[in-house]
């Protein structure tokens, strides 16, 4: 079936710094990537949703100047922490549309923890 | 909006025993999809099902069942003869356009920690 790669699976990352993380499609391309943020026994909370050469749409209460997220091409979108803070410190999945049966394709999750 | 409610917070059973977890939904659409996903403790959403809201017909794949009710808004799933490494929180969720133009989104239930002990 589809995969989406994503990288890092883990992070670690000082107070105030940015942290990358990047979702690929392989095999397919993604008009449209999902994000969410899990924190710690806690349900996935779909943050934005990226879309291919457009800007993304964010859900209410996430701060876009904080998330910045890019989909400059079909089969890439990155989120991108800004000025990340020990707050930050979740599970991130990353999704796409899969073009087969199952609806959806999700990434392997980052786990970002800022000290 | 859409909701996805799965009240058991956390169930525990032994090994071999049949486990039902329950999921209900809100939905204001009539075309909607359904999905079970498992979530083991390393993080990744593993794929169990996708149900059309159109097609009611129960669904069995090896020890996985699943029961949609529409009247009730729910679909349940069961575990027969579970395994510990069933273990896992388990996902429902609710996919419906958000709006004229957009992208189906995901709504995901608050998730079940089944533990099956040995």
């Amino acid at each position: 079936g589809a995969v989406v790669s994503q990288h890092p699976s883990r992070v670690i990352c000082k107070s105030g710094t940015s942290v990358k993380i990047e979702c690929r499609s392989l095999d397919f391309q993604a008009t449209t990537m999902f994000w969410y943020r899990q924190f710690p026994k806690q349900s996935l909370m779909l943050m934005a949703t990226s879309n291919e050469g457009s800007k993304a749409t964010y859900e209410q209460g996430v701060e876009k100047d904080k998330f910045l997220i890019n989909h400059a091409s079909l089969t890439l979108s990155t989120l991108t922490v800004t000025s990340a803070h020990p707050e930050d410190s979740s599970f991130y999945i990353c999704s796409a549309r899969d073009p087969g049966n199952r609806g959806y394709t999700f990434g392997s999750g980052t786990r970002l923890t800022v000290v | 909006a859409q909701k996805v409610t799965q009240a058991q917070t956390e169930i525990s059973v032994v090994e071999k025993e049949d486990v039902t977890l329950d999921c209900v939904y809100e939905t204001r659409d009539t075309t909607y999809y359904l999905f079970w996903y498992k979530q083991p403790p390393s993080g990744e959403l593993v794929f169990l099902i996708r149900r059309n809201s159109f097609d009611e017909q129960n669904e069995i794949s090896g020890r996985y069942s699943w029961n949609f009710q529409k009247s009730t808004s729910s679909f349940n799933f069961t575990i027969t003869a579970s395994q510990v490494v069933d273990s896992a929180v388990y996902f429902c969720a609710l996919s419906e356009p958000r709006k004229a133009g957009s992208a189906r989104q995901l709504t995901f239930g608050s998730g079940t920690q089944l533990t099956v002990l040995p």
